[in-house]
């Protein structure tokens, strides 16, 4: 198994400021991914992260208000931009284990973000 | 996504008792299954998985069942104990332009009362 970190825990941000979101984990992984849950919902995917280019968008979410980075292959970052209430949200990176059973995600303990 | 006719949002049992919740996924090519606990305040936890030529699977006392004819995912809890007590999320794998993508059903609560 692995440890997945992620940086912070939870914030509290005024409206219009950017809060940056770390994922770090102890071991190699093959593919990280972006998740948000919006209060009493279920997880949607934001973005795949891919080491050393863009990463992958899903509908709905755009590099603007979401840019992604992973400058190697354990660690990554999600910065929300100009943030609403609306996007207060818990935000989860999530890993797929080099060696491990292909395509099993594993997800960090989420960040959980209020937007005043 | 999950079937209105076949979702449950809440289930409650008696410890002691087997907990069965079921998931409706939609798309046929979809060949990667799992199951997610997630407790309050944490993320969500791997459970068990199932791949589409497989119809059951059994962990330490969870089995998943897999019905590919209807489309039907469930997920049984034998025993239930008041530390299962949390939000059960079924997820399917569905091949995208990133590669492949989980797409979560929209979750059920268990509640195991002693």
């Amino acid at each position: 198994s692995a440890v997945i970190s992620q940086k912070p825990s939870r914030d509290i941000c005024q409206r219009g400021t950017s809060l940056t979101i770390q994922c770090q984990v102890d071991s190699q992984v093959t593919m990280m991914f972006w998740y948000r849950q919006q209060p009493g919902q279920s997880l949607t995917l934001i973005a795949t992260a891919n080491q050393g280019s863009e990463a992958t968008y899903e509908s709905g979410f755009v590099i603007d208000k979401f840019p992604i980075s992973r400058p190697n292959l354990t660690f990554s970052t999600l910065t929300v931009s100009n943030m609403s209430p609306e996007d207060s949200s818990i935000y989860l990176c999530s890993v797929v284990l080099a060696g491990g059973r292909a395509d099993t995600q594993y997800f960090g303990p989420g960040t959980r973000l209020t937007v005043l | 996504g999950e079937s209105v006719g076949l979702h449950l949002p809440t289930l409650s049992v008696q410890e002691g008792d087997n907990s069965i919740i079921n998931c409706a996924y939609s798309n046929s090519a979809s060949d990667y299954f799992i199951w997610y606990k997630q407790e309050s305040g944490k993320g969500p936890q791997f459970i068990i998985d199932i791949r589409s030529n497989m119809d059951k699977r059994q962990g330490q006392r969870v089995t998943v069942l897999l019905n590919k004819t209807v489309k039907h995912l469930s997920l049984q809890i034998a025993a239930t104990q008041p530390g299962d007590s949390a939000v059960y999320f079924c997820a399917e794998n569905r091949p995208n332009q990133a590669g492949t993508a989980l797409i979560f059903g929209k979750g059920t609560t268990l509640s195991v009362s002693s």
